[in-house]
């Protein structure tokens, strides 16, 4: 089945800089790429998502991108704030009608210090 | 709005005790998914449904069944509880095409003592 690996898994940065979290799946069917946020004590909610057949999605500060070839995707945070201190989850999904599975990763916690 | 509400916050259960959490959404969605979200282990897939009485195991479906009688409510089951079941637990549903948002509920803490 699907495995999504996901680094790193602890991430800290200072307010205004850049972070990049990276993703790697294994089944080469996987088709639909969510990524996750979840603060503390909270939900897990989507932030974006990209699918297999774009190479890179923008949204105001965050962006995604894709690599089919090599199997693996990035989120990209630009001039990060502390309010984006979180965790965030990739996803892959594949298949279609209703039968599909969503795998996430492990999760990276993404501290920004003021 | 949407919703997908999980019965309980915070359960306490006994080892041995048959455990019973319920989800209901409110969203007509045909998917829905339970899983366990552990540190440094991420959410990782229990069960999941694609429509009534339809259901699919997913990576870790050892030690728990599920129940979809009805399109709304997917419930987990812990046939009987063990320390090592202590967790989150978080629902999630979704509409069925792939490309479509997964809405997760807001998880129940379980501790088996």
């Amino acid at each position: 089945g699907e495995n999504v690996e996901q680094h790193p898994s602890t991430l800290s940065v200072q307010e205004g800089d850049s972070a990049v979290i990276k993703c790697t799946y294994s089944d080469s069917a996987s088709n639909y790429f969510p990524w996750y946020k979840q603060e503390l004590g909270k939900r897990p909610q989507l932030i974006i998502d990209i699918r297999s057949n774009v190479g890179e999605k923008k949204d105001q500060r965050i962006a995604v991108t894709l690599n089919k070839t090599a199997k693996h995707f990035s989120l990209h945070i630009t001039e990060t704030q502390p309010e984006d201190s979180a965790v965030y989850f990739c996803a892959a999904r594949k298949g279609s009608g209703g039968y599909n599975k969503l795998i996430f990763g492990a999760g990276t916690r993404l501290a920004v210090h003021p | 709005d949407v919703k997908v509400t999980q019965s309980s916050r915070y359960l306490v259960k006994r080892t041995g005790e048959k455990v019973f959490l319920e989800c209901v959404q409110d969203m007509d969605h045909e998917n829905m998914f339970w899983y366990r979200q552990d540190p440094g282990l991420g959410l990782r897939l229990i069960y999941f449904s694609y429509d009534v009485k339809m259901k699919e195991k997913g990576d870790i479906p050892e030690g728990y069944s599920v129940s979809r009688e009805k399109k709304e409510r997917f419930s987990l089951i812990l046939e009987s509880a063990s320390t090592n079941q202590t967790s989150m637990y978080l629902c999630a549903s979704s509409f069925p095409e792939v490309n479509t948002e997964a809405f997760f509920g807001q998880g129940t803490r379980l501790t088996v003592v």
